[in-house]
């Protein structure tokens, strides 16, 4: 398998742009989380899914922040409009399944955000 | 409420030395346990997980924790370390019906040449 799939791996946009980062889920996970990640704040939970439906979404900053998930294999977070205080770097990780643990992720290799 | 607490946020050892890194949680029940590495640049890899059973779990790269109930603690642990192990380490735990796992504040591990 080829992991969590999170893409772009890098994004530079300028303040007031919409940023949409992707994520693709390990293939039979039921479960998605958006994480976001700073020095001064650590690894914050944002938003996750059971079965595409969003159960927590009390992590999300503010209404600039929205996530969807259409559908078992694809999920997005959109920023808009970005702030320079959302840089940071975003994971996608995913649960669930046969072949994981009851509860234990995966996590992608990150979208790093940097808005000017 | 569940929590997780790493109280040392930073500790440099000697390569070959042996290495803790502390972890306590708090939940009512018997949690789900969780140790994560994470190397500069990259995402959270699992190093080992304890759900029940046996209280001292191997993981990878030569891991190993200890599940303490009377402690509430669980404890990495590898009897020599290696520079490739400078990471950030993170302990974490959820509950046995929640998906949502909570993570430490991490303790980043330095290794002295």
């Amino acid at each position: 398998d080829a992991g969590v799939i999170q893409s772009p791996r890098h994004e530079v946009t300028e303040m007031g742009q919409e940023v949409t980062l992707r994520c693709k889920p390990i293939s039979g996970h039921n479960s998605l989380f958006w994480y976001r990640q700073t020095m001064m704040r650590g690894l914050e939970l944002l938003i996750y899914f059971n079965n595409n439906v969003p159960i927590d979404d009390s992590g999300m900053p503010e209404d600039r922040f929205s996530a969807k998930m259409p559908n078992a294999s694809f999920s997005t977070l959109k920023i808009q409009p970005s702030e320079p205080r959302d840089s940071a770097v975003y994971f996608c990780a995913s649960s669930g399944g046969e072949a994981s643990g009851r509860n234990e992720q995966y996590f992608g290799p990150g979208t790093r955000l940097t808005v000017t | 409420a569940q929590s997780v607490t790493q109280p040392d946020i930073h500790i440099t050892v000697s390569e070959g030395a042996s290495l803790e890194l502390r972890c306590n949680y708090s939940y009512g029940a018997t949690p789900y346990l969780f140790w994560y590495v994470q190397s500069p640049g990259q995402g959270l890899q699992l190093l080992l997980k304890y759900f029940s059973g046996d209280t001292l779990v191997q993981g990878i790269k030569g891991f190993e924790a200890e599940f303490k109930r009377s402690q509430s603690s669980f404890n990495l642990r590898k009897p020599s370390v290696h520079w490739s192990d400078a990471a950030e380490y993170f302990c974490a735990v959820v509950g046995s019906s929640a998906s949502k796992i909570i993570f430490g504040s991490g303790t980043r591990l330095s290794i002295r040449p």
